[in-house]
């Protein structure tokens, strides 16, 4: 099967920069995902690596190393709105995710 | 991307009975999935809903305890039968829009409670 372990909180002021880690432990996948998920709402797409490296979306960057079994979101120029909790899952196939343990994030003036 | 609409939004059960939950989507899709979300945890696939055949289920999860319905391709129930209070979650349809991203789109969610 497949794990995925992330911090369950973190906190952070306005402005600052801020990183999420997930590891993870699976015999094959096909990308991580990461998503973001308001209090009482749907989790939203942020960002997908199928390869190693860095993407960028704006504010929003995720990293993926395969040979570490591992990847991260960050954060930058945080604001208060982006106190939610955020998740990475694995693409597994079938378009099926399996989803991280998830982190709160806490965003403070 | 994909509207999607879930019915009910959240409902307070009495153990024993069961409810049916009510996905549907604006535009036809061909993979939907649906999640469960216990309170303050993460997201646990519960099954692939397929079109004209019988939906796949994750381990530990069973039909006869979570029935799924597909009749075509925007529409999919999923039924919490024989309800307890370990049942009490959030339960979340899911959509591909098969962009092979990664990117699953969401409805609001069915908050339900099992007194």
């Amino acid at each position: 099967g497949q794990s995925l372990e992330q911090p369950s909180e973190v906190t952070a002021v306005e402005g600052a920069i801020v990183q999420i880690n997930c590891t993870y432990q699976t015999s094959g996948f096909y990308g991580l995902s990461w998503y973001q998920q308001h209090d009482g709402g749907a989790p939203t797409f942020l960002s997908y690596n199928a390869l190693d490296g860095l993407e960028e979306t704006g504010r929003f960057s995720s990293f993926l190393s395969r040979s570490d079994s591992y990847g991260y979101l960050l954060l930058q120029e945080l604001q208060m709105k982006d106190s939610a909790s955020y998740f990475c899952a694995l693409g597994t196939g079938f378009q099926k995710l399996v989803f991280g343990t998830g982190t709160r994030l806490l965003v403070s003036p | 991307s994909a509207v999607i609409s879930q019915k009910p939004s959240r409902d307070i059960c009495q153990r024993g009975t069961s409810l049916t939950i009510q996905c549907q989507v604006d535009s036809q899709v061909t993979m939907m999935f649906w999640y469960r979300q216990q309170p303050g945890q993460s997201l646990t696939l519960i099954a692939t809903a397929n079109q004209g055949s019988e939906a796949t289920y994750e381990s530990g999860f069973v039909i006869d305890k979570f029935p799924i319905s597909r009749p075509n391709l925007t529409f999919s129930t999923l039924t919490v039968s024989n309800m307890s209070p370990e049942d009490s979650s959030i339960y979340l349809c899911s959509v591909d829009w098969g962009s092979n991203t990664g990117e699953l789109f969401f409805g609001e969610g069915s908050r339900l409670t099992v007194l």
